[in-house]
């Protein structure tokens, strides 16, 4: 069974770093991509960027590129988002899925991770 | 940049029901990679339709997906209580996503 597993909750200080993780299994790591896509509350989906496992092959959305860090870690079939200085507007729900290879949907998707930043 | 456009914003329908739900592009896309979703309070997205109008594993026959070029539609048949849910589409194109901003379903 394919699974996505996201880490848990977060409630961080603005100015913090912070990097939240995308555990999967079931299926072969490097042959799909990971996308994440942010939910704040009472909003909709806004894709962040995805990466490319095999080779870390990045692309970032023009809103999200230079605010944070995707990066994947092959042999722990582990892919990560990260924060260098949060900030109050970083609060939202995080979601990692996996993208398919061909047509680029998203077919499998974690629980989502919430992140808090607040003084 | 792809802009897509869902209408309408909220729909209200009765339990038999036929839902439609309409996807607009900014430009013309490939259908190949046109994906709907269904997000229900609480929960994570879940694909309901891949390429347009292809059913995901395990989505029942009353979701239905169409359209081409520039606009794209969503057709859920026999409506039930559990299809209450804020419903997305989502395009790939020049190594970007776009999500609409949804369409939420509600039943009377």
């Amino acid at each position: 069974e394919v699974q996505v597993v996201q880490s848990g909750a977060e409630v961080k200080k603005p100015g913090e770093s912070l990097k939240i993780s995308c555990t999967t299994s079931g299926y072969t790591f490097t042959n799909y991509w990971i996308a994440w896509v942010r939910q704040v509350s009472g909003k909709g989906l806004e894709w962040m960027g995805i990466i490319w496992p095999y080779d870390s092959d990045t692309r970032y959305s023009p809103s999200f590129q230079g605010q944070v860090t995707i990066s994947a870690d092959k042999s722990i079939n582990t892919a990560y988002l990260q924060w260098s200085s949060l900030k109050a507007s970083d609060t939202a729900t995080y979601y990692c899925a996996r993208a398919d290879f061909y047509y680029y949907y998203l077919d499998v998707w974690g629980k989502g991770t919430t992140v808090t930043v607040s003084s | 940049e792809i802009v897509l456009t869902q209408s309408p914003g909220t729909l209200s329908l009765s339990p038999g029901e036929r839902a439609t739900l309409s996807c607009r592009a900014s430009q013309s896309i490939s259908s190949s990679y046109l994906a709907w979703y269904q997000r229900k309070s609480g929960q994570a997205p879940r694909l309901l339709i891949y390429a347009a109008s292809s059913r995901a594993t395990g989505i029942p026959d009353r979701f239905s997906g169409s359209g081409s070029g520039t606009d794209f539609t969503l057709t859920i048949t026999r409506l039930e209580p559990a299809d209450i849910a804020v419903y997305y589409c989502q395009q790939y194109g020049s190594s970007l996503y776009t999500f609409g901003q949804g369409t939420k379903l509600e039943i009377k």
